[in-house]
Formats: C-alpha cells, structure tokens, sequence
C-alpha cells in the first residue's frame, strides 16, 4: 500500500520566480493538507483541500495557492517566491469520513531552497 | 488561537535511561492529540492518536498519554535508534493540525 508520495523531493529556485509542488495521498485517502516546515521548527498549517475545495487556510499570504484533482491528488503553488520562503514543504492525507477522519499522514516532503 | 508547547527542546539519554516528554496544549474543540517521530529530512512518521483524556496507547518502547492540559510519551529503555525528534500536535475542530516545536531526542550508546 503506497503511502503519501511527494514529488519532486529537492528544488532550487530564484527570488521572484514560482514553483508548483506535487502529492498523492495514501490510497483512500480523500483529505490533503500542506504544512510549511522551516528548520528547527514545527510544521506550520498552509490549507486542507476536501472534495476539490479548500476547506481551511492558514496564516499565509494569496502567493500560496493550490488545487485538489478528482483523483485527490494536489498541488501546492507558490508565486513570487521570496527567501523565506524556503522550507520543507509537506503534504498530509487523512482518510476524510472513514476511520476518525482526522489522523493525518506525511509525505517525505519537498525540500524547496529559494537563492 | 491553537497552541502547543513541547518540552524539553532537547534531551540526551543513556541507552537504557527512561524519561518523558512533555506536551502542553490548548486546542479549541480538540478532536485529537497527536504524537509523531521526525528523523532529519524525512517527513513525520505517524505513532499515536489520542481522543479524550485518560486515554494511553503504547507502542514498543513508546507510551503515550492524555490529560485535559497536557500529553506525556514516555519512553522506556530507550535505544540508539529512537533518536529523533518526537512533535506533538493537536488537532481541533477547524480541522488543521497545531503543531509544537518538537523535542530533539538523542540517545546515545
């Protein structure tokens, strides 16, 4: 049973530029949610994407945008990338209505470098 | 606003030597508490769920519980390869998970 794959898992990129960041959730899984990791600290929640739709944000700005297919894959997109954001980007799949619907499980991440 | 602490930042063991990490939280409609294990690089490996307090999960060398405040994992003769950092997080009624900062955990042989 594959688990929650990111791709790609290292990135490098220049200020001003966007990047689009990509996962599939475990199999049965219909919730994807990214998290923002910066070194030394915990994830921190971007958004949840739930039947297509985002369902809840965080505290990050429009720059952040992402998409839910309806194969419950997503994408994370990032425009006018700025130092700062540089991170390891997370993705999460929880299994929606069944089991608690809340447990949510990690990809490896992509680690993004903004130079 | 969700918040969560961990405690300590960092603690260095003797293999064997148990001890406990500590989470504090406030959580608005918490539906769930959660524990997972980071190595370095790698994303968060998933080890318990806990719902309501009084409520403890055990897991090999790994045992967590609940109060009203605040989340122990106690670990117990503990092995070079628990070294890691344990992140605790809650999970509440606006479905995002809140997350601590972690504890860097090092047990040394």
């Amino acid at each position: 049973d594959a688990g929650v794959t990111q791709s790609p898992t290292h990135l490098i990129k220049t200020r001003g530029q966007q990047v689009t960041l990509r996962c599939s959730p475990k199999s049965g899984h219909d919730t994807v949610s990214w998290y923002q990791q910066a070194l030394g600290q915990g994830p921190q929640f971007i958004f949840q994407y739930y039947e297509e739709e985002e369902r809840q944000r965080g505290n990050f700005p429009d720059r952040f945008s992402g998409h839910q297919f309806p194969n419950y894959s997503s994408e994370l997109n990032v425009n006018a990338l700025w130092l700062g954001d540089s991170a390891l980007y997370l993705c999460a799949s929880s299994p929606g209505g069944q089991g608690d619907g809340i447990t949510q499980y990690f990809g490896a991440g992509t680690r993004l470098s903004v130079l | 606003e969700d918040q969560v602490t961990q405690s300590p930042e960092a603690l260095r063991l003797q293999e064997g030597e148990s001890s406990s990490l500590n989470c504090s939280y406030t959580v608005s409609g918490l539906r769930g508490l959660f524990w997972y294990r980071q190595d370095p690089g790698k994303g968060p490996e998933f080890l318990f769920t806990l719902y309501s307090a009084g409520e403890e999960k055990e897991k090999e060398r790994l045992k967590a519980t609940l109060t009203k405040k605040e989340s122990f994992l106690h670990i117990t003769a503990p092995k070079p390869e628990d070294s890691a950092t344990y992140l605790c997080a809650g999970g509440g009624s606006n479905y995002k998970l809140t997350f601590g900062k972690g504890t860097l955990l090092t047990v040394n042989p």
